[in-house]
């Protein structure tokens, strides 16, 4: 079984500051997911990443798959991304990594002050 | 399209009682989740369906845990007898294939039922 280890746990930072989200995993995988959970509960995916690096706005993912690990960066922060954090990976080889079959990080609790 | 639309957003119960939990998911989605978040445990997977079949259950706790999914357009997930346990967010997701690969890359989640277990 894939053990999914993010860090920190928890983490408070200032409107404006360069926040970087870690997270790694024990075995292989096929993709990574990142997901972001809002203080209302309601879950968004953010990411698929199987290599490299995404971008979408403010948000940048990264892996490495050699040493299972990535990382989700969010630049010029601002309260609205105060949220919950989730990394998840994926082992289905079928589905090249899809969705099915994830395994998830207990998550990174970030909250931006104004 | 509405999205993934659960119910009941809350449901409280006695333990011992049966607990159905329902799941309507995006039309023309090919996937459905079943998941779990609890304090302790985070996110857990636990079970899956591709076209209305079950693919993966493993994540099922135990016998009294059931799902099914009749048609495209619902599931239901269902813990009988419930136990204090049992308590938790129930998460139901729906997810398209997607690309050339036909992979389906993104989830799209529901509200939630928050499920309190006495």
């Amino acid at each position: 079984k894939n053990e999914v280890e993010q860090s920190p746990q928890n983490l408070t930072a200032q409107e404006g500051e360069f926040i970087t989200i870690n997270c790694s995993y024990s075995v292989g995988i096929s993709a990574l997911h990142w997901l972001q959970q809002h203080p209302g509960g309601g879950i968004v995916s953010l990411f698929m990443l199987s290599s490299g690096k995404k971008k979408h706005g403010r948000l940048i993912a990264t892996i490495n798959i050699q040493e299972k690990h990535s990382s989700l960066h969010i630049t010029a922060s601002h309260p609205r991304d105060s949220a919950v954090y989730i990394c998840a990976v994926s082992l289905n080889q079928y589905s090249g990594g899809g969705a099915d079959g994830l395994t998830f990080g207990k998550g990174t609790h970030l909250i931006i002050q104004p | 399209d509405a999205g993934v639309i659960q119910s009941p957003r809350h449901e409280v119960t006695e333990m011992g009682q049966e607990v159905t939990l329902r799941c309507k998911p995006i039309s023309g989605h090919d996937y459905l989740f079943w998941y779990r978040q609890t304090m302790m445990r985070g996110l857990e997977l636990l079970i899956y369906f591709n076209n209305n079949v079950p693919i993966d259950d493993s994540g099922m706790p135990e016998d009294r845990f059931s799902a099914k999914m009749p048609n495209a357009s619902f599931s239901t997930l269902k813990i009988q007898p419930s136990e204090p346990r049992d308590s938790a967010v129930y998460f139901c997701a729906s997810s398209p294939r997607e690309g050339i690969w036909g992979r389906n890359e993104k989830l799209f989640f529901g509200s939630g039922t928050q499920l309190s277990v006495l």
